[in-house]
């Protein structure tokens, strides 16, 4: 299996504008979560999902920020519109429910809000 | 609440010496424990997992970690660390019921090694 794959690896965008990040968990793995990492925060887990269904979203920071997964085999993190604050590292990670509990992560979107 | 507490945010250490890093975790049930390192400009990777039975759990790259239930840590080790091993290193805790849940992240340890 490829692993967890994240686009863009990198996206720099004007603040204002609409910013879309892509996630395609593991084949078989039913939880997906998105996380944020900066400097001043660290890992934060911004949402997760299970079987396609968002169970906790209590870390998304802001109406600004949307994620849905339609189907097993992909995610998406929105933010509308983009701020510099939002400049940070965005990962995505999927589980087996049923399996071992350990994540697997993707490499990452580096967002850049100028 | 869950929570990962790492309390050194930067450590640095001679190649060839011993490492420890510390990890607490604050979790109602048994908790599933984890360490992960990063690279930098990379993914997390995971190092080694605990979920029950022998407190001791052997990783990949030579690290190690021990389980203390009474003390509430999942500290990592590694007897003899190399240049490679520098990177930013995570514990984290799985707070899973029912076949779903989340996992938890400290705020993470930067290791330095010294020539």
């Amino acid at each position: 299996d490829a692993g967890v794959i994240q686009s863009p690896r990198h996206e720099v965008t004007e603040m204002g504008q609409e910013v879309t990040l892509r996630c395609k968990p593991i084949s078989g793995h039913n939880s997906l979560f998105w996380y944020r990492q900066t400097m001043m925060r660290g890992l934060e887990l911004l949402i997760y999902f299970n079987n396609n269904v968002p169970i906790d979203d209590s870390g998304m920071p802001e109406d600004r920020f949307s994620a849905k997964m339609p189907n097993a085999s992909f995610s998406t993190l929105k933010i509308q519109p983009s701020e510099p604050r939002d400049s940070a590292v965005y990962f995505c990670a999927s589980r087996n429910s049923q399996g071992d509990p350990e994540a697997f992560f993707g490499q990452g979107t580096r967002l850049t809000v100028v | 609440a869950q929570s990962v507490t790492q309390p050194d945010i930067h450590i640095t250490v001679s190649e060839g010496a011993s490492l420890e890093l510390r990890c607490n975790y604050s979790y109602g049930a048994t908790p599933y424990l984890f360490w992960y390192v990063q690279s930098p400009g990379q993914g997390l990777q995971l190092l080694l997992k605990y979920f029950s039975g022998d407190t001791l759990v052997q990783g990949i790259k030579g690290f190690e970690a021990e389980f203390k239930r009474s003390q509430s840590s999942f500290n990592l080790r590694k007897p003899s660390v190399h240049w490679s091993d520098a990177a930013e290193y995570f514990c984290a805790v799985g707070a899973y019921s029912s076949n779903t849940g989340k996992l938890i992240f400290g705020q993470g340890t930067t290791l330095q090694v010294k020539p």
